[in-house]
């Protein structure tokens, strides 16, 4: 067990509607990462929140936004969801130094049909 | 930009035999080197990391030396067992932002 929590475990929705994915980070880990892995596309970072202010973007679609609050809790949010955004969304946590190692949730499996 | 390149899988090995997972990268400055596994169904869990080079990351018999001049962070492990089939990553991150990760290498063990 990472210690970082993520909520809910599956989703299935339809295309064109909107869900929000949750992550808990690990206790006192400032940082907050979002990741999707899909079959064509593997592993890529989204976006990285640290102490509530966005500190790094990657491959996160315009439809799609983030954010870290007060507890240090993090959502993800995506809308106008296409067939193609199906795939597992992993949260990551680590502390304020830049030699921590992150740590993985148990990740979202969405499927939208 | 900065990448990670590892062996295309799958790789299927017998129980005991010795593994080599292949990864290399490209990347300007002194990035830190990981290694990720994920068992079926589950999120990625830190196998082993080097921060610097010359650097040997190690645990439960998997071990991987940083090495600079060849930009190469290769996995070994000495005898492998069943438990260990699963997906390796191997990763890159520069100021622990915007981690890169090869396209990962399933193992599969047979007994």
């Amino acid at each position: 067990d990472s210690g970082v929590t993520q909520t809910p475990k599956h989703l299935i929705t339809a295309t064109g509607q909107r869900v929000t994915l949750r992550c808990s980070p690990r206790s006192g880990d400032l940082s907050v990462y979002w990741y999707q892995q899909s079959l064509d596309q593997g592993l890529q970072f989204l976006i990285q929140y640290y102490n509530g202010e966005e500190r790094a973007k990657g491959n996160i679609l315009e439809r799609f936004s983030a954010q870290q609050f007060p507890d240090l809790h993090s959502e993800l949010n995506l809308s106008s969801l296409e067939l193609g955004d199906s795939a597992l969304y992993f949260c990551a946590s680590s502390g304020s130094r830049s030699t921590d190692t992150q740590y993985f949730g148990p990740g979202t499996r969405l499927t939208v049909l | 930009g900065d990448s990670v390149t590892q062996m295309e899988g799958p790789v299927t090995l017998s129980e005991e035999a010795f593994l080599t997972i292949n990864c290399t990268y490209t990347a300007t400055g002194y990035p830190s080197l990981f290694w990720y596994v994920q068992y079926p169904g589950e999120g990625l869990q830190l196998l082993l990391k080097a921060t610097k080079a010359d650097d040997k990351g190690s645990n439960k018999g998997f071990e991987a030396t940083y090495r600079k001049e060849t930009t190469s962070f290769h996995l070994e492990k000495g005898s492998v067992q069943v438990s260990d089939s699963a997906v390796y990553f191997c990763a890159l991150s520069k100021r622990n932002n915007d981690m890169r990760f090869g396209a990962g290498t399933r193992l599969t063990v047979k007994p």
